[in-house]
């Protein structure tokens, strides 16, 4: 059974910084893409971006509102996903989830539960 | 690249539900839906267009072409109720792209 287990989630202030931690399991983590998606309360979804795997380089890619500030990160031996966030703005707080990418469509066939980042003084 | 996805749908139960995504040239993306139910993750209902994954009822189908792809929901169940997302790979800019999301209110 896949399964993706979030963490790290909690209150930080504006500037601050925060990793966020997703646990794989269920599967051959070293064959997908992984990546995080998050969602503002009472807002649609996001993507963040994404590591690709290690027959791509682990390559990574953002979404233009937090490149320069987020960075994605793999552990194939432990089977686990980062996100460090830094420089952390108001518009940062929200849900965030991570996600796999199936090896042939692309698509989002598994997403972990979410962890609630909140950005506030 | 730009999805855009009318907010909200309602539509009464036993009846079909059309949820479109507009998006230029949007037919030739592959498309992905998911469903979302409020506290909880998106769940894939359809990808590459038209395929469902195991455990996802025949009512869900899909269909891409031109500007606009569709989610149908046929026979519709108060169970449905959720919000609905489109999602394509902006190739231009690199990076994954969600429509706006619609609610879809049963009756």
């Amino acid at each position: 059974e896949v399964k993706l287990v979030e963490s790290g989630g909690r209150l930080v202030q504006p500037g601050g910084s925060l990793r966020l931690s997703c646990a794989a399991s269920g599967f051959t983590f070293s064959d997908h893409y992984m990546d995080w998606v998050r969602q503002a309360p009472g807002k649609g979804l996001e993507w963040v971006g994404r590591s690709r795997n290690k027959a791509n380089s682990y390559i990574t890619e953002y979404a233009a509102s937090v490149k320069g500030r987020f960075t994605i990160s793999r552990e194939d031996s432990t089977t686990s996903l980062y996100l460090e966030m830094n420089s952390l703005k108001t518009e940062d707080t929200a849900v965030y989830f991570c996600a796999r990418e199936g090896a042939a469509a692309g698509d989002f066939g598994y997403w972990g539960q979410g962890t609630l980042v909140t950005v506030s003084s | 690249y730009v999805l855009t996805q009318s907010s909200s749908v309602s539509v009464a139960p036993g009846k079909t539900a059309r949820i479109t995504c507009g998006g230029d040239n949007i037919g030739n993306k592959n498309v992905h839906w998911y469903q979302q139910k409020p506290g909880q993750a998106p769940v894939l209902v359809i990808f590459f267009d038209t395929d469902r994954p195991s455990g996802i009822p025949e009512r869900f189908s899909g269909s891409n072409s031109g500007n606009t792809a569709t989610l149908t929901i046929s026979r519709v169940e108060a169970g449905d109720e959720a919000d609905y997302y489109c999602q394509v790979w902006g190739s231009s800019s690199d990076h994954w792209v969600f429509g706006g999301g619609t609610r879809l209110t049963v009756l």
